[in-house]
């Protein structure tokens, strides 16, 4: 499968603890984007990478997130000291800017359960 | 910030028509006209975009006003595994325009 992966598919944790997620894009994409969503809610933009720097970050990534892309490849998102208002499911997308039609590929996200 | 307004929800049968409306009346002459859809436990897929002009592809046609303030997003012979919700997003087509609202879409039930 030549996809957007994304792992762990679920993860539960307790408040307090670190998460990491990890994000594999479509090979050669080089813009990669996070997302959030919350039960009944629609997607919300996290952050955006084009190759390996981070160009955008939405007011919904506290300090308590980061993301990162080494190397422009895969990307991680960790949340330090997590919060019960952390529980999504965490959505990676990539795109490619040489057939940029605003098509953006999604993986099929990490759901995250904090206790 | 989400610029459309779509119905929560709706009901089709199954092998007729599915026409999902959007309003956008403050969309932009710079803006497209984009649908994504997300199936229960999926990540959203892209579905069709549009400017002006009315757009087919093989998953849907979407049919834009003249005024371009509202659209339709048809699925012609809807199956169950339309059951999702359709997201209608306008965005600036350019290189500095990333990211996609969503909004709270219209969730389709296609009925067997």
């Amino acid at each position: 499968d030549t996809g957007v992966s994304q792992n762990p598919r679920h993860k539960i944790t307790k408040r307090g603890q670190n998460v990491t997620f990890r994000c594999d894009p479509i090979s050669e994409h080089n813009r990669l984007y996070w997302y959030r969503q919350t039960l009944g809610q629609g997607p919300e933009f996290l952050t955006y990478f084009q190759n390996e720097a981070q160009l955008e970050k939405s007011r919904l990534l506290s300090d308590r997130f980061s993301a990162e892309r080494p190397k422009g490849s895969f990307s991680t998102l960790e949340i330090q000291r997590t919060e019960q208002g952390d529980s999504a499911m965490y959505l990676c997308a990539s795109s490619s800017r040489t057939e940029y039609t605003g098509e953006l590929f999604f993986g099929e996200g990490s759901r995250l359960t904090v206790l | 910030d989400a610029k459309t307004t779509q119905p929560p929800s709706m009901d089709c049968a199954e092998g007729r028509a599915a026409n999902l409306p959007c309003n956008h009346s403050t969309i932009s002459g710079n803006e497209y006209v984009y649908w994504y859809r997300q199936i229960h436990s999926q990540g959203p897929q892209y579905i069709i975009h549009g400017l002006k002009n009315n757009e087919t592809n093989e998953m849907a046609s979407l049919i834009i006003t003249e005024d371009r303030k509202s659209s339709t997003l048809i699925l012609p012979h809807a199956t169950l595994r339309d059951t999702a919700v359709y997201y209608c997003i306008v965005r600036p087509v350019q290189t500095g325009a990333n990211n996609l609202f969503f909004g709270t879409g219209t969730r389709l039930t296609v009925i067997p």
